[in-house]
């Protein structure tokens, strides 16, 4: 059975660091990973969808890359901001493409 | 383009009571999902569907019902309201095993 799990938990930084959060998967027989980003009272919010023949994905300052023989998938955020503030969520498919999701990373960017 | 709509956003049920709650696509999705997400926690898969007029359970189906008439549609359906289904409930859909697309949520207690 497929088992996500992300670390940290939580996480503070100031302002103007990069990050990194990660997220780890029992079973190396994915689809794809994707990420997500939660606002507190809010939904989700698709950030990259990585496909599981590739080994990294970007969009802006966000990076996130796969490497399924370990198991990992890590979210690199550059130069964060507060408006970075929130909570990340990995989930991989099982076999019937339903996701499986991480308990999520809490982060807080203090100005 | 509206995505995945949800209705109600919140909704307070007294314990026995009934509801149901809606999603819609405008995406052509043949795939649609429920998660439940209880405070502080990861999304837990309810039903899903992999297309109109087929549906299977989840991780946490019990005390929920739903069907799927058409590919646009896909509500969520208490019968008998209980406090342990306090919580946010997430309508989502993907085509196949692509990226998957949230609702925005609702926010539902059972007191």
């Amino acid at each position: 059975k497929q088992e996500v799990t992300q670390i940290p938990a939580a996480l503070s930084v100031p302002e103007g660091e990069n990050l990194v959060l990660n997220c780890s998967f029992t079973d190396s027989a994915i689809y794809n990973l994707q990420w997500f980003r939660q606002d507190p009272g809010k939904g989700l919010t698709s950030l990259l969808l990585i496909q599981s023949s590739q080994r990294e994905q970007t969009s802006g300052r966000l990076n996130a890359s796969l490497d399924k023989s370990s198991g990992r998938s890590t979210l690199y955020i550059a130069a964060s901001q507060p408006g970075d503030s929130a909570t990340y969520l990995c989930a991989v498919p099982d076999s019937s493409y339903k996701l499986i999701f991480g308990s999520g990373t809490r982060l807080l960017v203090r100005p | 383009n509206a995505g995945v709509t949800q209705t109600p956003k919140f909704r307070i049920l007294k314990i026995g009571q009934s509801m149901t709650l809606q999603c819609t696509q405008d995406m052509n999705h043949n795939y649609m999902y429920w998660y439940r997400q209880d405070p502080g926690m990861g999304l837990k898969l309810i039903y899903y569907s992999v297309g109109a007029g087929i549906t299977d359970k989840g991780e946490v189906p019990n005390g929920y019902n739903v069907s799927r008439s058409t590919t646009e549609d896909f509500p969520l359906r208490l019968e008998l309201a209980a406090p342990s289904q306090t919580s946010v409930y997430f309508c989502a859909s993907s085509y196949s095993a692509g990226e998957q697309y949230f609702g925005p949520g609702t926010r539902l207690t059972v007191t």
